[in-house]
């Protein structure tokens, strides 16, 4: 299957510093890959669209210039936390979606995940 | 706007017994469904998806899951649950269209016990 690979695993940093998260697709081109934020014992919530090339689209609630994302090619993506602070601390996941006839598989909507990074905001 | 719920929080079940996590959605369209799962210490996966024809569908792992149109609903079953089926289990709902955003319950930590 797909490989998406999320660096670094982990990161702990200061308060008001900023954390640079990054997400590779390692097998295929991605036009698309969205962040994700998961609170502890809750649900992945969707953050962002990145896209390849553009700006990315943020979903209502988050802040567009303390989550920045940037696509600059077809198989990297990073979400870069500005000033983060303890309540920024959090798991990030993201993911993207192969293109069509990607060994085989349809363009089902079926995400690949990266392993995610933990952020704690001290 | 789409919502997922998963009415099971943490299960807990011995080997051998039998799985139904529940998923209802709430959408207004044609939707997609899938479940993902979430071992311990790995990435989310893929366990299944549902897009159209039987809505009875297998995925991997001995798992199937039905989708109920009536009900809003596509649980999660497994006849005979392993030690290894110990994770977390996420249903996720999308609209049809790739436009479409893919949206998660909150989901369910099961742990089988030997």
């Amino acid at each position: 299957g797909a490989v998406v690979s999320q660096h670094p695993s982990w990161v702990i940093c200061k308060s008001g510093t900023s954390v640079k998260i990054e997400c590779r697709s390692l097998d295929f081109q991605a036009t698309t890959m969205f962040w994700y934020r998961q609170f502890p014992k809750q649900s992945l919530m969707l953050m962002a669209t990145s896209n390849e090339g553009s700006k990315a689209t943020y979903e209502q609630g988050v802040e567009k210039d303390k989550f920045l994302i940037n696509h600059a090619s077809l198989t990297l993506s990073t979400l870069t936390v500005t000033s983060a602070h303890p309540e920024d601390s959090s798991f990030y996941i993201c993911s993207a979606r192969p293109p069509y006839g990607l060994a085989g598989v349809h363009d089902t909507g079926e995400l690949f995940f990266g392993e995610g990074s933990r952020l704690t905001v001290l | 706007a789409q919502s997922v719920s998963q009415h099971n929080h943490h299960v807990i079940l011995s080997e051998a017994a039998s799985l139904e996590l529940g998923c209802n959605y709430s959408y207004g369209g044609t939707v997609n469904l899938f479940w993902y799962v979430q071992y311990p210490g790995q990435h989310l996966q893929l366990l299944l998806k549902y897009f159209s024809g039987d809505p009875l569908v297998k995925g991997i792992k001995g798992f199937e899951a039905e989708f109920i149109k009536s009900k809003f609903s596509f649980n999660l079953r497994k006849p005979s649950v392993q030690w290894s089926d110990t994770a977390e289990y996420f249903c996720a709902v999308r609209g049809a269209g790739t436009a479409s955003k893919l949206t998660f319950g909150t989901g369910t930590r099961l742990q089988v016990t030997l």
